[in-house]
């Protein structure tokens, strides 16, 4: 059974503040880490796919780090806003299929 | 709108009916995988297809649970005498052509139907 563990399980932060999240994944038989973010009745939306060791990816104030030697990946948003608040997801892809994290829950408060 | 579809967003059930969810892919797009997120538990994978394949069922129920995407047509995910424990959200997703079986293309999601077994 694949484990893949996001921590923290929730974040409260105050608009204008800086914040990231961890995934952690197995390092064996690794193919891809996917993030995703999820807004409260809405489809899970993509955020990233990164597949190499030390990819770094970045889209406007959000941005994510691989370290797959150690099975970890960072998603740090910088200057959080209120419309940033959502479940972050991480998936790992090893096969075909996506294992997915229980997500962090952001909320930025105004 | 060119996202992918699920039909219904609500479906109510009594125990032991049948449930269908729909699910169409986006354009151009023949790979559907179908996952369910139980209360209180992150997305967990089902099935993946491809048109009139089954790719991998791993995480589908051995019992009453069965999926198919024929060549016309939406992915169905069909459930069979419903019980209470199947109350859900069912997400379908879809993605372009892989390289291989490795899902490395990003899988664009639906919007979920949420079934209720009474």
């Amino acid at each position: 059974i694949l484990n893949v563990e996001q921590s923290p399980q929730s974040l409260h932060v105050q608009e204008g503040d800086s914040t990231n999240f961890t995934c952690s994944f197995p390092s064996s038989n690794f193919y891809a880490l996917h993030w995703y973010r999820w807004e409260t009745a809405k489809s899970p939306e993509a955020l990233f796919v990164m597949t190499l060791n030390g990819d770094e990816k970045k889209k406007g104030r959000i941005s994510a780090t691989l370290n797959t030697k150690e099975g970890y990946s960072y998603l740090y948003i910088k200057g959080s806003q209120p419309e940033d608040s959502a479940t972050y997801l991480c998936a790992f892809n090893g096969d075909s299929t996506l294992t997915f994290g229980k997500g962090t829950m952001l909320l930025v408060s105004p | 709108n060119a996202g992918v579809m699920q039909n219904p967003r609500h479906l109510v059930r009594r125990r032991g009916q049948e449930a269908r969810l729909r699910c169409s892919p986006m354009k151009g797009h023949s790979h559907v995988y179908w996952y369910r997120q139980l209360p209180e538990e992150g997305l967990k994978f089902m099935v993946y297809l491809q048109k009139e394949n089954i790719i991998d069922e791993s995480g589908m129920p051995k019992e009453r649970f069965s999926a198919e995407f024929p060549k016309e047509g939406p992915s169905i995910l069909r459930i069979q005498q419903v019980v209470r424990g199947d109350s859900a959200a069912y997400f379908c997703a879809s993605s372009a052509s892989l390289s291989g079986r490795r899902a490395k293309n990003i899988q664009y999601f639906g919007a979920g139907t949420r079934l209720s077994v009474l």
